[in-house]
């Protein structure tokens, strides 16, 4: 199985802070990686798909991007509203594999 | 406009089975592939399975052979997951979402469904 190695684990930030998450795939995933948010008692809203495309509706402040086996997800300024968890997920091989998640808290 | 509504919350006996429903509406069902995806301890998420209402086809975790049964009803629109000889390693929301697989990325793992909270206890 492809591992997704999702760091940091929790990140505790303030608003305006630039912040990134990051997941390192162990096999070659291409650009088959989606990030979503989760905020409490809610389903995952998809962020970016293909690593680096941006969902319909969702502020320009967020974008993905991909360096080698490293995808990354950035919020250029903190919002209140952002304080969620952030999951992300490989696809392009059986089976499909989650990172462990990020907690993003308001410091 | 895509909705993918889940039925309720179960509370199940340890050794039962449990059957949940994913129903979807907005969309040509038969075109995207149903996943399912645990969510345990309120944060890590699992792949379970799919299945493509057009054929019936299934691709699994081996984790979850055995455990998770995906079946649909294309004439409701409807996929179901049962889960069986249940423990209460199986507590957990099971959540139902769509993808088209292929080349055009945007159409994977787009809508979700809110989600069924099942709780394995006697």
């Amino acid at each position: 199985d492809i591992q997704m190695t999702q760091s940091p684990s929790s990140l505790s930030a303030s608003l305006g802070d630039r912040v990134t998450i990051t997941c390192r795939a162990s096999q070659d995933i291409g650009n088959y990686l989606t990030w979503f948010q989760q905020k409490p008692g809610k389903s995952p809203r998809r962020m970016i798909y293909g690593a680096t495309n941006l969902e319909d509706g969702v502020p320009s402040r967020f974008s993905g991007s991909r360096s080698g086996s490293d995808y990354s997800l950035t919020i250029s300024s903190l919002e209140s509203e952002d304080v969620a968890d952030y999951h992300c997920l490989q696809s392009i091989q059986y089976p499909n594999t989650f990172g462990a998640g990020t907690k993003l808290e308001l410091k | 406009q895509v909705k993918l509504l889940q039925s309720g919350a179960a509370l199940v006996k340890p050794g039962a089975s449990v059957k949940m429903s994913c129903k979807a509406s907005g969309y040509t069902f038969t075109d995207y592939w149903v996943s399912w995806v645990k969510q345990s301890h309120g944060k890590s998420l699992e792949w379970i399975g799919e299945i493509y209402p057009n054929s019936g086809a299934t691709n699994f975790n081996e984790k979850f052979k055995g455990k998770a049964t995906l079946t649909v009803d294309k004439s409701t629109s409807t996929a179901y997951m049962e889960l069986s000889r249940l423990t209460s390693e199986d507590s957990a929301i099971y959540y139902c979402t769509r993808c088209r697989r292929g080349t055009v990325l945007y159409w994977y793992f787009d809508f979700w469904g809110p989600g069924t909270m099942v709780t394995v206890s006697s």
